[in-house]
């Protein structure tokens, strides 16, 4: 079964507080991404893993972090979480950062930070 | 850097008739791959079409795009549209020069009415 899963679905945090947001593919798929999705703005990519710990900043890292330790896993962490954090997060995986294959998503995580 | 621009926020089109959604972009690359994703209200986004030869049509679930690198456009077209094709749609680009994660667009909103 060729899957993306993000957990949790939903969140509501508090400004300042830490949250971690998982993602797994099934499908032993090098690469992993993280996009948030935000009205107007479409989908701005965060992170990109190309492997286990090798981790690369994509166009708006900032406030974030990513761990990758196994292959099927990568999580995206944000520390001391803002406002203008309130998004809906997307992890992707494709078979290889380089050979232009299409992205597989996750259903996303809608975090609140109040 | 790359960039892709969808000019449309929302397109509005009544069951049956045909339908366009405009996707233009900007590269210094020349061997880039283009993807149409679509979204469904509450589900992951998809991929619909995916293309990286200029001048050549490509179709999928009735819908059709022709990359024209003179024009740097992607156009997505379709003939007759369905009340099911109501969806977010994505134009997106994967550049292989910067990481090869791909870049999209704002999002068009895409709604049939019957």
């Amino acid at each position: 079964d060729m899957k993306v899963t993000q957990m949790p679905r939903y969140l509501i945090k508090r400004m300042g507080e830490n949250v971690l947001l998982e993602c797994g593919q099934d499908m032993s798929h090098e690469t992993m991404y993280w996009y948030r999705q935000d009205p107007g703005l479409g989908l701005q990519l965060i992170y990109i893993s190309y492997d286990v710990d090798s981790n690369s900043e994509g166009d708006i890292p900032k406030g974030y972090r990513v761990s990758r330790k196994k292959r099927e896993h990568f999580s995206l962490i944000l520390d001391s979480a803002k406002t203008n954090q309130t998004s809906v997060y997307f992890c992707a995986s494709s078979l290889s950062a380089f050979s232009n294959e299409r992205l597989f998503f996750g259903h996303g995580t809608k975090l609140s930070v109040l | 850097g790359d960039s892709v621009t969808q000019t449309e926020g929302l397109v509005t089109v009544t069951e049956g008739l045909p339908v366009k959604l405009n996707c233009t972009y900007q590269t210094t690359y020349l061997t880039i791959a283009f993807f149409w994703y679509v979204q469904y209200l509450n589900e992951a986004p998809q991929v619909l079409l995916k293309s990286s030869t200029d001048n050549k049509r490509t179709e999928h679930q009735g819908f059709h795009a022709t990359l024209h690198k003179s024009s740097s456009s992607f156009h997505l077209q379709k003939s007759s549209a369905q009340l099911s094709d109501s969806a977010l749609y994505y134009c997106a680009l994967s550049d292989p020069s910067n990481d090869n994660a791909p870049r999209f667009g704002a999002g068009t909103k895409l709604s049939v009415k019957p």
